[in-house]
């Protein structure tokens, strides 16, 4: 089946402006999380999305939003970009019971840079 | 804060050699993970270790856990050049705040194997 699919790759965007990323998961997963990764750190959660519903939120401000369709694809929102925004934006999903998921399937993520 | 830390940050073998990551854990968990990352590319996902398993095995993979003392083990044995990659752990991991799981990763450990 196919994997999770993250558009665009790559996107150059100026202070000030916002930016909308794209996250299709693997069929049948309706667990979707978001992550920021920036070059030498590991992954910081930023929130998760299931059934349509945020279930889990990280520390980052208002201006990092999402949402999650009824087909469970989610986009995530960022507004006025400050250069610190500049990461390797990465979405996963997973099949989640309960409180309990497996393993994740992540996608190539988009690289957004802030200039 | 991080769930997860891994140790050491950085680890430089020779071909055959053996490498041993590890990673700790703050709350209690459902299970514990280990991703691969090739390059600022997408994670892959190695191998889940369920909180009641103490040991598992994948190929040249052998992970253990103990969460007496919250924390796990990756070794590699036989290590290849094509090995090369960052490794993180994760936990799908119960929150002190309560509510759903998350899964949370660590920052990673960057390995080199040189030919």
């Amino acid at each position: 089946k196919a994997g999770v699919t993250q558009t665009p790759r790559y996107l150059i965007k100026t202070r000030g402006q916002q930016v909308t990323l794209s996250c299709s998961p693997i069929s049948g997963h309706r667990s979707v999380s978001w992550y920021q990764q920036t070059p030498g750190q590991g992954l910081q959660f930023l929130f998760e999305y299931f059934s349509e519903t945020q279930r889990n939120k990280g520390n980052f401000p208002g201006r990092f939003s999402g949402r999650q369709f009824s087909n469970s694809r989610s986009e995530m929102n960022v507004s006025t970009l400050e250069l610190g925004d500049s990461a390797l934006y990465l979405c996963a999903s997973s099949l989640v019971s309960g409180n309990i998921r497996t393993e994740a399937f992540f996608g190539q993520g988009t690289r957004l840079t802030v200039v | 804060s991080q769930q997860g830390e891994e140790d050491p940050q950085a680890l430089s073998i020779q071909e055959g050699e053996n490498a041993t990551m590890n990673c700790s854990y703050k709350t209690s968990i459902n299970n514990l993970q280990w991703y691969r990352q090739n390059s600022g590319r997408g994670l892959v996902h190695l191998i889940l270790i369920r909180s009641n398993e103490r040991e598992k095995h994948s190929g040249r993979l052998r992970v253990t856990l103990d969460t007496s003392k919250k924390s796990s083990s990756l070794l590699i044995t036989a290590s290849r050049a094509a090995d090369t990659a960052s490794y993180f752990c994760a936990t799908d991991a119960h929150m002190f705040s309560g509510g759903y799981n998350k899964l949370i990763f660590g920052a990673g450990t960057r390995l080199a194997v040189h030919p």
